[in-house]
């Protein structure tokens, strides 16, 4: 089964406004958590990673929130701009473990002008 | 500057014959990683390599084989490839478990 997973295959968000990704997991193990954003015909690159000590990691216009007791964690863009139109990917990996992630299946994010 | 690359980027192949990807990195990373990426599938794990000649089976290894003789290149083999191992390949590296750097992908199409 899907043990990492973006129920929204994609999500359009007006400029100026929050865009609110989610992502589940299902393995009580993980304790690393990170988006990852892709444009077409480009590579992933890391945006943001939290570890499961933290509920919450800021970084500019990014938040994550980390819920361990809901398996969910979710990525808040505010102030969304055209340029944030993008594939956003979430992994889930466990520390000591394996130093494997486990990706989602994207959502597609467009912030409309 | 912190880099992966790929060779090639592009590459048509017709069922049955062998493909060789070829993935390098400048950062000395003792892990390495293949995925491949189809639409609404997200990336796959294929092999993860934690150093010279540790590799490691991912999710999905079925098909293909990798190679990891130095900690800067790792590769990844088809030997006779199928028509569903048309894709987008990626190749990262990670220290530990840290960012995981990816290459800009590999085009693959076995006709």
């Amino acid at each position: 089964g899907q043990q990492v997973k973006q129920s929204s295959p994609s999500l359009t968000v007006q400029e100026g406004g929050i865009s609110i990704l989610n992502c589940d997991y299902e393995n009580d193990m993980f304790d690393y958590f990170a988006w990852y954003k892709k444009y077409p015909d480009n590579s992933p690159t890391l945006l943001i990673s939290v570890r499961s000590n933290v509920d919450k990691r800021e970084d500019g216009r990014l938040t994550v929130f980390l819920n361990k007791s809901g398996k969910h964690f979710s990525l808040h863009i505010t102030a969304s701009q055209p340029e944030d139109t993008a594939v956003y990917l979430c992994a889930a990996g466990a520390q000591g473990g394996s130093a494997k992630l486990i990706f989602g299946e994207g959502t597609k994010l467009t912030v409309s002008s | 500057d912190m880099k992966v690359t790929q060779m090639p980027r592009y590459l048509i192949k017709r069922m049955g014959e062998n493909v060789l990807l070829e993935c390098g990195q400048d950062m000395s990373h003792e892990t390495m990683y293949w995925y491949r990426q189809d639409p609404g599938l997200g990336l796959q794990l294929i092999y993860i390599s934690y150093d010279v000649d540790s590799n490691s089976e991912g999710d999905i290894p079925k098909g293909y084989r990798v190679s990891r003789k130095k900690r800067e290149h790792f590769s990844l083999i088809l030997d006779s490839a199928k028509t569903n191992q048309t894709s987008v390949y990626f190749c990262a590296s990670s220290f530990h478990q840290d960012t995981q750097y990816f290459g800009p992908g590999t085009r693959l199409l076995v006709l």
